[in-house]
Order: structure tokens, then sequence, then C-alpha cells
């Protein structure tokens, strides 16, 4: 049974901190991570794909992949209130060409 | 606008009663997904097409029904409503060479 974990959190970071997610996956074959933001009552929305081994930047966000240690993070700089929101991280089912497997996501709160 | 829709975006419905969710994308995209999201469940495959006429079953199929007979749209029909299908369903879509998956606004379904 192939898995992605992630805490549930939820997650409280003071606005300004560096919010840190974490997210492990079972299948070491998996090449391609994801992440997607959902607001409440929102669809999920992909904000950041990696695909190699070290850190991937876009804005405040940072996603770090460490394929050895299979798991991915996403880190999130000067964290805002409008950050607050569930992220879940996605990782595709290596045996098919059609899954992503779906970690049950963490809450993120940042407090002003 | 370009991107993919639903239709409703609330429903109510009766125990029994027959009701069809519509989903439509307007970039070509091959592949689309159904989904449902419930507390402590995260988001689980119901069913899942890589082309028109071309459709599987994903994780959870039982008492649903899909078509695609064209690229842009995939309905999702549940044939004999129950309460167990109580959720918010969600539409997705990528491209062939992509595992990215973008979302439709989705669905909330109450079945009553």
């Amino acid at each position: 049974q192939k898995e992605v974990e992630q805490n549930s959190g939820p997650l409280s970071v003071p606005e300004g901190a560096i919010a840190s997610l974490n997210c492990t996956y079972s299948d070491r074959g998996s090449q391609s991570f994801f992440w997607y933001r959902q607001y409440s009552g929102k669809s999920p929305e992909l904000i950041m794909s990696i695909y190699s081994n070290g850190d991937k930047e876009d804005g405040r966000f940072t996603a770090q992949l460490n394929k050895a240690s299979q798991y991915v993070s996403l880190l999130i700089r000067d964290s805002q209130p409008s950050d607050s929101a569930t992220y879940l991280c996605a990782v595709p089912l290596m045996d098919s060409n059609y899954q992503l497997i779906w970690g049950a996501g963490t809450k993120l709160i940042i407090k002003p | 606008d370009a991107g993919i829709t639903q239709s409703p975006r609330y429903k109510i419905t009766e125990t029994g009663r027959q009701v069809t969710l519509m989903c439509h994308q307007t970039w070509s995209h091959s592949y689309m997904f159904w989904y449902r999201q419930d507390l402590g469940h995260g988001l689980r495959l119901i069913y899942y097409s890589a082309a028109a006429d071309i459709t599987d079953k994903g994780e959870v199929p039982d008492g649903y029904v899909v078509s695609r007979s064209k690229t842009e749209n995939f309905p999702l029909t549940l044939e004999s409503a129950t309460r167990s299908q109580t959720s918010v369903y969600f539409c997705a879509s990528r491209d062939y060479n992509s595992y990215e998956q973008y979302f439709g606004p989705g669905t909330r379904l109450t079945v009553t």
C-alpha cells in the first residue's frame, strides 16, 4: 500500500515567521512531488512541483526534496494570515500513469 | 473563460434519486478525474478518464457512473443517491505528459 503521510496539525505559526510543513512517502521510485494549498470551502490549488533533490524556490515558498530519506517539505517564509489553509502533499503512484496519492493535509494557522 | 468548471455548485437531493454532476474543461487535457473529499478521509479518487470513451475505476467507485463522450466533459452520475454520498466532489484534469492536476471549484452535495 503506497502511502503519503502528513501531520494533520493544526500547525500554528506567528505572522512573519517561517512555517515548515513536512510530507513523507513510501514509494522509493517516486520522481515527482506536488504541494497543493486548499482554503476552507475551496478546491485544492497547485502551488509547487518539485522533481529533483534539493531546493526549489518560488517567492516566499521553498520546496525541499530528499529522496534518500523519502521526505519533501514546504517552507513558507514571512508567513502571512492569508497563508492560513490546509496544505496537501501529493505523489504519483509509480505503477500507474494516472493516479496521485494524496496526504491527508496539514492545517496551517498563521496568527497575527 | 478557460479552465475547469463544475455544476451545480450546491445540490440537495433525496435518498434514491439520480443526480448528475457536471465537469467541463477548456484546456483539452487528456486526463480527467473525479474525487470526493470528506472529513477524516482526504481526497479519494472515484473514477478517472484517460481520453474520450476511456474510463476506469478509482478507489471508491461503487454507486457512481461516469461517461466521457467528448474530451471536455466528464459527468459523474449517482444512480441512486445514498446519505453516505453526501460529500464535496471535485473534478480535476491534467495534460497527458504531466502529473500536475488542476481542480474545478467543487460541488457540495447533500443527500437527505
